[in-house]
């Protein structure tokens, strides 16, 4: 069954530093989502990108988020100098309309 | 803004009893429902949803969800519990509109299964 697939699994890095997660969506899918928890809170949407562009962002993602898809199978999520409040699980998600999204496994990102 | 309620943090059950997991939903126009499973240390999996139809909707390991417009529930139910259904249960909601429209998900709900 094709599923989404998120790299890396965990990744810890410096306050400041530039952090890239990366997600493989289902390959026939057009809608690409990035979501978060918080350590025991409330899954929160990030943003959407829908024909190669953003088509909706929460207040979340401000001017350090960004969004690319890179090439046809990509979809990444860069933070351009993480926080301590940026440590969370990141969640990749794909969809082939804009009715259900299938997630990938997460990415934990632990800023220290 | 639409919102979605899970009151219960942790619900137990013994294995082979029925069990039930609440979810109500705030949402202007019609809504779309979903839940979703997450195990430990492992992503959010789609276990079924409404848009439109049969207020019954079933889904993947026996689960179903009764959509209830009155009392603006989705309560996620099983007959028959099996300790492997421990796990976080998320409700999600949103809008029932063509194009995009985030989901937002509950708090969560903890389903311990006990032997």
């Amino acid at each position: 069954e094709p599923e989404v697939t998120q790299t890396p699994s965990h990744q810890v890095t410096q306050m400041g530093q530039e952090v890239i997660l990366r997600c493989v969506p289902i390959s026939n899918h057009l809608y690409f989502y990035w979501y978060r928890q918080i350590l025991g809170q409330k899954v929160e949407f990030l943003v959407s990108f829908y024909n190669n562009e953003i088509s909706e962002k929460s207040e979340i993602f401000d001017d350090q988020f960004s969004v690319e898809r890179p090439d046809g199978s990509n979809f990444t999520l860069k933070i351009r100098s993480t926080k301590l409040e940026d440590s969370a699980m990141y969640f990749c998600a794909s969809s082939v309309t804009a009715s259900e999204a299938f997630f990938g496994q997460g990415t934990r990102l632990t800023v220290v | 803004a639409q919102s979605v309620a899970q009151p219960e943090d942790q619900v137990n059950v013994a294995e082979g009893n029925p069990l039930t997991v609440k979810c109500t939903y705030s949402v202007s126009g019609n809504p779309y429902l979903f839940w979703y499973v997450q195990y430990p240390n492992r992503g959010l999996q789609f276990l079924l949803k409404y848009i439109t139809g049969d207020n019954l909707v079933k889904g993947s390991y026996g689960f179903e969800a009764e959509f209830n417009k009155s009392q603006t529930s989705f309560h996620l139910k099983k007959p028959s519990a099996l300790v492997s259904d421990s796990a976080l249960y998320f409700c999600a909601v949103r809008k029932g509109s063509t194009g995009f429209q985030k989901l937002v998900f509950g708090t969560g709900t903890r389903l311990l299964v006990s032997p």
